[in-house]
């Protein structure tokens, strides 16, 4: 089955304590990234990698690191968490090409960070 | 700046009440539309997409979007609603000089009174 997985799915911890959150796809995309989702906010996009060794900064990066050594992964790392971190992530993936918008979503990491 | 805007912040309606969700977005060359939506507990899902061609596309469950040019804009409708399509619905634009930069708006809620 196609999809997209994150871990953990819930995650309460204290300001400074370094987390990851995992994030794997099986459909062989190039395209991934992370999102955090705040009412009133919509998606804000945190960092983007189109490939193997690419990242790039979206729309929020500060605070959040990304790596990408293989293709089907791309953790999201909170070296030092504080409150205005809490929140809830989604990884996404699709195809390099036109069909970049046509995202498949992980199920959701819910952030808090006390 | 690019962006997205969605005016109706939460949208109230009753069953077989037809539907109109505003999308505007400010950018001069081309686009990809989207809308997702994003059911209670759950990942965001593609409803329907535009790339080109016919600008009124139809998606999944009934629902439609009409992409006009010169009104930036990119509606979502459905003719009569069901108190199953309480969610959130999230429009999405892909700036296309810029290939892997999406852009969401802030959401609608929908909440369907049966």
């Amino acid at each position: 089955e196609a999809q997209v997985t994150q871990n953990p799915r819930y995650l309460i911890t204290v300001t400074g304590k370094k987390l990851t959150v995992t994030c794997s796809q099986n459909m062989n995309h190039e395209y991934m990234s992370w999102y955090r989702q705040d009412p009133g906010l919509g998606l804000r996009q945190i960092y983007y990698s189109m490939n193997v060794e690419v990242t790039d900064k979206g729309d929020v990066p500060e605070g959040y690191k990304v790596s990408r050594k293989e293709k089907r992964n791309f953790p999201l790392i909170l070296e030092s968490p504080s409150p205005n971190q809490t929140s809830l992530y989604f990884c996404a993936s699709s195809l390099l090409s036109q069909a970049l918008g046509e995202q498949y979503f992980g199920p959701g990491t819910r952030l808090t960070v006390t | 700046a690019q962006s997205v805007s969605q005016h109706n912040h939460h949208v109230i309606l009753s069953e077989a009440a037809s539907l109109e969700l505003g999308c505007n977005y400010s950018y001069g060359g081309t686009v990809n539309l989207f809308w997702y939506v994003q059911y209670p507990g759950q990942h965001l899902q593609l409803l329907l997409k535009y790339f080109s061609g016919d600008p009124l596309v139809k998606g999944i469950k009934g629902f439609e979007a009409e992409f006009i040019k010169s009104k930036f804009s990119f509606n979502l409708r459905k003719p009569s609603v069901q108190w199953s399509d309480t969610a959130e619905y999230f429009c999405a634009v892909i700036l296309y000089s810029s290939a892997s930069k999406i852009i969401f708006g802030s959401g609608t809620r929908l909440s369907i009174r049966p």
